[in-house]
């Protein structure tokens, strides 16, 4: 069975902090790994990973996916009370079709200013 | 800008009764995918649709039908609601473009509760 897990599950910094936020994943063909951000609604998408797109970076957000170990960080420096969200891992095989991405339960991320 | 929509932020309703939650998306897309999400277990798969006319069980089907008519709307039915369906219902688009393919984006999400 596919799984994606999140680490930690919460996390607590001071503004200004960097955090790394790490996930796993355990699928049976990897196509590519997404992570999102959640307010309070729907997730936004950040950045997508493949095979052929191993970093990615906006502002003060980046990821990076490690194939060999199967994981993928996301990174955030210089954190600001907007930051604080939910952040959420997913992973898509390549088994064919259009299934739905697998997710991980998330981070809960906390910016205290 | 990807636009996905869905019919109602807040619902309630009563136990036994027939549910239907809509989805509206205006990029084309040809994926739709409904998820409902519970703390604790994250976002969980309900059913997702390859095309007009086209659907597939995801990871939890059980009390749901879906109904994909138009290449636009993607329709959540619970047909006799019970109160283990109150949750956040999500629904998503995806591109098979190959520049875009994977990127998958969400509506706001319904909550739904059943009393």
């Amino acid at each position: 069975e596919d799984k994606v897990v999140q680490s930690p599950l919460s996390l607590v910094v001071h503004e200004g902090d960097t955090v790394t936020l790490n996930c796993s994943y355990e699928v049976t063909n990897f196509r590519s790994l997404l992570w999102y951000k959640q307010e309070k609604k729907a997730p936004t998408f950040l950045f997508m990973l493949t095979s052929s797109g191993i970093e990615k970076k906006s502002g003060r957000l980046s990821s990076i996916l490690d194939k060999k170990e199967l994981s993928s960080i996301l990174n955030i420096t210089a954190t600001q009370t907007g930051d604080s969200a939910i952040y959420l891992c997913a992973v898509v095989d390549s088994g064919g079709g259009a299934d739905g991405l697998t997710f991980g339960k998330g981070t809960h991320l906390i910016i205290q200013p | 800008d990807v636009k996905v929509t869905q019919s109602s932020r807040y619902l309630v309703k009563r136990t036994g009764e027939k549910v239907f939650l809509e989805c509206v998306q205006d990029m084309d897309h040809e994926n739709m995918f409904w998820y409902r999400q519970d703390p604790g277990l994250g976002l969980r798969l309900i059913y997702f649709s390859y095309d007009v006319k086209m659907k597939e069980k995801g990871d939890i089907p059980e009390g749901y039908s879906v109904s994909r008519e138009k290449k636009e709307r993607f329709s959540l039915i619970l047909e006799s609601a019970s109160t283990n369906q109150t949750s956040m219902y999500l629904c998503a688009s995806r591109s098979l473009s190959r520049d875009r393919v994977n990127e998958q984006y969400f509506g706001p999400g319904t909550r739904l509760t059943v009393t």
